[in-house]
């Protein structure tokens, strides 16, 4: 069984600009989340899918993040215009109960520069 | 807010000697706590988990219990292995679906 998987893994772009993230979770698990973990510090919580609702969306840092899962399967996390301060590692993890449980994928390295 | 924290690395350890990484927690309620793992060059996984009081969760050789009275769950093992060396991150959730986490601590155990 495939584990979830993100795309790209990394992406370097200038300040300004706009990157598309992209999360496959595993396949039948109705949640999934987003995560970040800003110039290593403590991986942060930025919101919550079940299937293709927003069921908790309190940890997206401003309006320039938007992130969607259409049909409930794969999401997207979109920055637009992306800042100095968005450069992290954004995780992506899926679950299919809520027993805290979470599958998380290898990440996506941002760079703004 | 919830919070979690978790003793500064990194942890350099010898192998068969014992570890142990302190976490506490601050949180309204009767949060889940866990301890994921992040080992080179792969994503995190769930290492073990307790959802309340007095429980103790147990994988792979480490454990922890989660104590109410001091909100702690701190991660233990008594032999560790080079195959151990990894990022070590403390968690809760209030809810079983949001994961607050600690800072992460960096484990390398030496042959």
């Amino acid at each position: 069984e495939a584990g979830v998987t993100q795309f790209p893994s990394h992406s370097v772009i200038e300040k300004g600009q706009t990157v598309t993230l992209r999360c496959d979770p595993i396949s039948g698990h109705d949640n999934l989340y987003w995560y970040r973990r800003v110039m290593g510090k403590e991986i942060k919580f930025l919101l919550h899918f079940v299937k293709e609702s927003k069921q908790d969306e309190s940890g997206m840092p401003n309006n320039r993040f938007l992130a969607e899962r259409t049909g409930g399967t794969y999401s997207t996390l979109k920055v637009q215009p992306a800042e100095l301060e968005d450069s992290g590692v954004y995780f992506c993890a899926s679950s299919q109960a809520g027993d805290g449980g979470q599958f998380f994928g290898p990440g996506t390295r941002l760079t703004v520069l | 807010g919830d919070s979690v924290t978790q003793m500064e690395g990194p942890v350099t350890l010898s192998e068969e000697a014992f570890l142990t990484i302190n976490c506490t927690y601050t949180a309204t309620g009767y949060p889940s706590l866990f301890w994921y793992v992040q080992y080179p060059g792969e994503g995190l996984q769930l290492l073990l988990k307790a959802t309340k009081a007095d429980d103790k969760g147990s994988n792979k050789g480490f454990e922890a219990t989660y104590r109410k009275e001091t909100t702690s769950f701190h991660l233990e093992k008594g032999s560790v292995q080079v195959s151990d060396s990894a990022v070590y991150f403390c968690a809760l959730s209030p809810n079983d679906y949001k994961l607050s986490f600690g800072a992460g601590t960096t484990v390398t155990v030496r042959a």
